[in-house]
């Protein structure tokens, strides 16, 4: 089963548009984390939210806890934004992650 | 800024073999844990630990599996005697205990032949 599912799967884009990622997830949730995994094989963690919206330079993250879902949004990409965007969810604090398939983004120039 | 750093950066071994890959977590963290990606696959929670216990593993952390902070530094995983399936990505991952955010090592590839 499933606990965190992202779409798309794989995204390209041509640089200078807005991207959307987004994630859903099936259990109670303490928090809702958003990574950047680098063709390396590098984690970074982006953002974690437990309500409401979140925003680092041109990244955007939102949550609806009702819905049980998430955005990721990226304005004005970049070719340096292509990476795997991993979302993952804490279910209790402390707790381990759950995590999404992730979204391979490809930032075209 | 600190971070977590993990060796070897890419560890290759025989099955049947026991391999230890080493982090060191960030100085002030208190919570650790271990995850590991087969390739082309999602992250998956292998194992957690606080307080110099396990506080919670998976069904993959089986007897095979084991970790140790063995001088307050350091955060190991031991796999006893690798089997192809072995093969993956591990991270480890620390945090505070004043926030959920994980700061991840950049990782291990283990191949087994």
């Amino acid at each position: 089963k499933n606990e965190v599912e992202q779409s798309p799967q794989n995204l390209t884009a041509q640089e200078g548009e807005f991207i959307t990622i987004n994630c859903s997830y099936s259990v109670g949730i303490s928090a809702l984390h958003w990574l950047q995994q680098h063709p390396g094989g590098g984690i970074v963690s982006l953002f974690m939210l437990s309500s409401g919206k979140k925003k680092h330079g041109r990244l955007i993250a939102t949550i609806n806890i009702q819905e049980k879902h998430s955005s990721l949004h990226i304005t004005a990409s970049h070719p340096r934004d292509s990476a795997v965007y991993i979302c993952a969810v804490s279910r209790d604090t402390g707790n381990q992650f759950y995590f999404g398939t992730g979204t391979s983004l490809t930032v075209i120039p | 800024e600190p971070e977590v750093t993990q060796t070897p950066s890419h560890q290759v071994t025989q099955m049947g073999q026991e391999v230890i890959l080493r982090c060191v977590p960030i100085s002030n963290h208190l919570y650790f844990y271990w995850y590991r990606q087969i390739l082309g696959q999602k992250v998956e929670f292998l194992v957690s630990f606080y307080n110099n216990e396990i506080s919670e593993k998976s069904e993959i952390f089986d007897d095979q599996f084991s970790v140790e902070r063995p001088d307050g530094s350091n955060f190991t995983l031991k796999i006893r005697s690798t089997k192809l399936e072995d093969s993956a990505m591990y991270f480890c991952a620390s945090r505070t205990g004043m926030s959920d955010t994980q700061y991840f090592g950049p990782g291990t590839r283990l191949t087994v032949l």
